[in-house]
């Protein structure tokens, strides 16, 4: 298994929108739709934002969203606010075992 | 209220071995998959194992499968991470977490705190 491939950072100002790609293979994030997307803040657990690729829990603001297209996920965040600023992870079932995405830092400037 | 408590991490030395364990509480614990995840200091996110609800059918990262035994026992209400041969780059914080598989696909619902595992002569 390898790691889901993203960007180490992305950044953007409040108000506006960003995306944050996740690059798999047919093996992973192309041949299932169990992606899911995690947000943590430094010194906190890992919080649920996108599951089933496009889906948000209960109590997930609608300025998340998420899609696929063959073996890229994304995650959108618009009308960014401060408080979005953290790391976020992608996550996909890989036929057996599971993987998660390297990480992405997302700075609000 | 769904709670997720590890213990049993702490110091071991190369090629030694611990025991993790996470009590659960707040939900019908055999209903749901389980999961262990790492983080190794100021790192990502890595997946370890999982154990259904049964606990016959378990999966493990490639980094720790013939090393790592995940189990589980329904009557406690517990599951387990066996670690042995430890190694430094295992030092993390280890989460047991929930995995919620009841709409077709799975995903991670409620996390542990967290155990620390450092591995170092």
């Amino acid at each position: 298994q390898s790691a889901l491939t993203q960007p180490r950072s992305v950044s953007g100002s409040p108000g506006q929108s960003v995306t944050i790609s996740c690059t798999g293979t047919s093996s992973d994030v192309g041949g299932y739709n169990t992606v899911s997307w995690y947000q943590q803040h430094p010194g906190k657990v890992p919080k649920v934002m996108i599951c089933d690729v496009n889906k948000r829990p209960s109590g997930v603001p609608d300025r998340f969203s998420g899609s696929k297209s063959g073996n890229t996920a994304s995650l959108t965040i618009s009308g960014l606010q401060a408080e979005d600023e953290a790391d976020y992870y992608c996550f996909s079932y890989a036929g057996g075992p599971w993987v998660f995405g390297g990480g992405t830092t997302l700075t609000v400037l | 209220e769904v709670q997720l408590v590890e213990s049993g991490g702490g110091l071991v030395q190369p090629g030694g071995s611990l025991r993790l364990s996470c009590a659960a509480s707040g939900f019908t614990f055999s209903d749901y998959w389980m999961t262990w995840v790492r983080q190794a200091p100021g790192k990502g996110l890595e997946w370890v194992a999982k154990v259904n609800g049964g606990g016959r059918d378990i999966d493990y990262g490639d980094s720790v499968r013939g090393r790592f035994t995940a189990s589980r026992d329904n009557a406690q209400k517990s599951v387990y991470l066996q670690m042995n041969s430890l190694r430094a780059e295992d030092t993390a914080v280890y989460y047991c977490v929930r995995l919620d598989c009841s709409g077709g696909s799975c995903y991670m619902d409620y996390w542990g705190q967290g155990t620390l595992v450092t591995v170092s002569s």
